[in-house]
């Protein structure tokens, strides 16, 4: 069973609020991704992290920020949130050739 | 660049139909071939992997065999359940020694199955 968290599941937020996505591990990984999912449900690579104060934008260029200050923590955040945003976020770690996924927290930006 | 191409959705089957999804790669060197899985509302789970060519991940009924002459990794089950309705992800991660050690998924393929 992995041990990685997301919250919240669910957020309906305003437009030009700032939000945090929160994504914990319990598992000591030092890989650790967020991936945006669209409707269709294609899974885009947003941000990444090999370890503590390592992170790298990934393919899909994104509003949104990272920082990884701990091991197990890798939130996200948008400083001013708008309708463009809204979509599904999953967070993952890595060990070896094996990822773990949390279970995403949906975004609803109105 | 890598990249990972697969059967498009949705595919509808009765109970008990024999599944195909299938999942073609393009990767420099030996990649490690994943299919995932994402039941609604959920996140993805791993449901089987193979690292090398020839070898053949099975989990849960399903299974899929790693062919690099063909460059594909095809999902396979002899007898779909309703239970078995979910996405499904090919993926495959380069062996860039930790620098571009990226998963990269395929588009997904969801898989409707009626009792």
């Amino acid at each position: 069973e992995a041990d990685i968290y997301q919250t919240p599941r669910y957020l309906v937020i305003g437009t030009g609020k700032k939000i945090t996505l929160e994504c914990s591990q319990t598992m000591g990984h030092d890989k650790m991704y967020w991936y945006q999912q669209d409707p269709g449900m294609e899974l885009h690579l947003i941000h990444y992290s090999y370890g503590v104060n390592s992170t790298e934008k990934g393919d899909l260029s994104s509003e949104s920020t990272v920082s990884r200050i701990r091991t197990e923590h890798f939130p996200l955040t948008l400083e001013s949130a708008r309708p463009s945003h809204t979509s599904q976020y999953l967070c993952a770690s890595r060990v070896a050739t094996e990822a773990f996924f949390g279970q995403g927290t949906r975004l609803t930006v109105v | 660049g890598n990249s990972v191409t697969q059967m498009e959705g949705p595919v509808t089957l009765s109970e008990e139909a024999f599944l195909t999804i299938n999942c073609t790669y393009t990767a420099t060197g030996y990649p490690s071939l994943f299919w995932y899985v994402q039941y609604p509302g959920e996140g993805l789970q791993l449901l089987l992997k193979a690292t090398k060519a020839d070898d053949k991940g099975s989990n849960k009924g399903f299974e899929a065999t790693y062919r690099k002459e063909t460059t594909s990794f095809h999902l396979e089950k002899g007898s779909v359940q309703v239970s078995d309705s979910a996405v499904y992800f090919c993926a495959l991660s380069d062996r860039m020694g930790g620098a571009t050690n990226k998963l990269i998924f395929g588009t997904g393929t969801l898989l409707a199955v009626q009792p």
